[in-house]
């Protein structure tokens, strides 16, 4: 089955205390992304990744990191969260030229 | 700068009545795309439709139709007869092409339109 798979979908921690978000894709999409949701905000795009080793900053980069050493994964860093990163984060992948983004399930994050 | 407006911030219907969900954007592009997705009460996020800038026609799927206007800067959806199971956040969303002219999937999203719909 095609999926984006996301972990953990929730968690909580404390304020600078690293962690990191995975997400992976089974369906060899190039173009990949992270999405953060908040009221009243809409989703707002943190990083995209349109292949292996290309990375670069969405509208929202600020205290995040991504990587993407491998086409299936795209992890999400949070190298010292902070309470306003608390936030519903979604990861995407498309083959980029058909434009439609599959999401995954979503992971609610809570920083302390 | 691409922009989409959902002026909308919540819309209450009962069963069975027809609504429009409004989304205006901004872009100074010729070519674009444009998006509709569904978020339940769930939190997943569903692709409903994909429409190019070059195809102004109306698409109906359906209980849902949309109608693309260029000449205002619209793609509106309109649900038919709406279901309690039509309770959701819409969102609509606009990108623009990458360098081969495809969408390269970097999506501007509208801040959505919570519908209710009561039985």
């Amino acid at each position: 089955e095609a999926q984006v798979t996301q972990n953990p979908r929730y968690l909580i921690t404390v304020t600078g205390k690293k962690l990191t978000v995975t997400c992976s894709q089974n369906m060899n999409h190039e173009y990949m992304s992270w999405y953060r949701q908040d009221p009243g905000l809409g989703l707002r795009q943190i990083y995209y990744s349109m292949n292996v080793e290309v990375t670069d900053k969405g509208d929202v980069p600020e205290g995040y990191k991504v990587s993407r050493k491998e086409k299936r994964n795209f992890p999400l860093i949070l190298e010292s969260p902070s309470p306003n990163q608390t936030s519903l984060y979604f990861c995407a992948s498309s083959l980029g030229d058909v434009g439609e983004l599959f999401f995954g399930e979503g992971s609610r994050l809570t920083v302390l | 700068a691409q922009k989409v407006t959902q002026a909308q911030t919540e819309i209450s219907v009962v069963e069975k009545e027809d609504v429009t969900l409004d989304c205006v954007y901004e872009t100074r592009d010729t070519t674009y795309y444009l998006f509709w997705y569904k978020q339940p009460p769930s939190g997943e996020l569903v692709f409903l439709i994909r429409r190019n800038s070059f195809d102004e026609q109306n698409e109906i799927s359906g209980r849902y139709s949309w109608n693309f206007q260029k000449s205002t800067s619209s793609f509106n959806f309109t649900i038919t007869a709406s279901q309690v199971v039509d309770s959701a956040v819409y969102f609509c969303a606009l990108s623009e092409p990458d360098a081969y002219g495809g969408s390269q999937g970097n999506l501007i999203f509208g801040k959505g339109t919570k519908l209710s719909v009561k039985p």
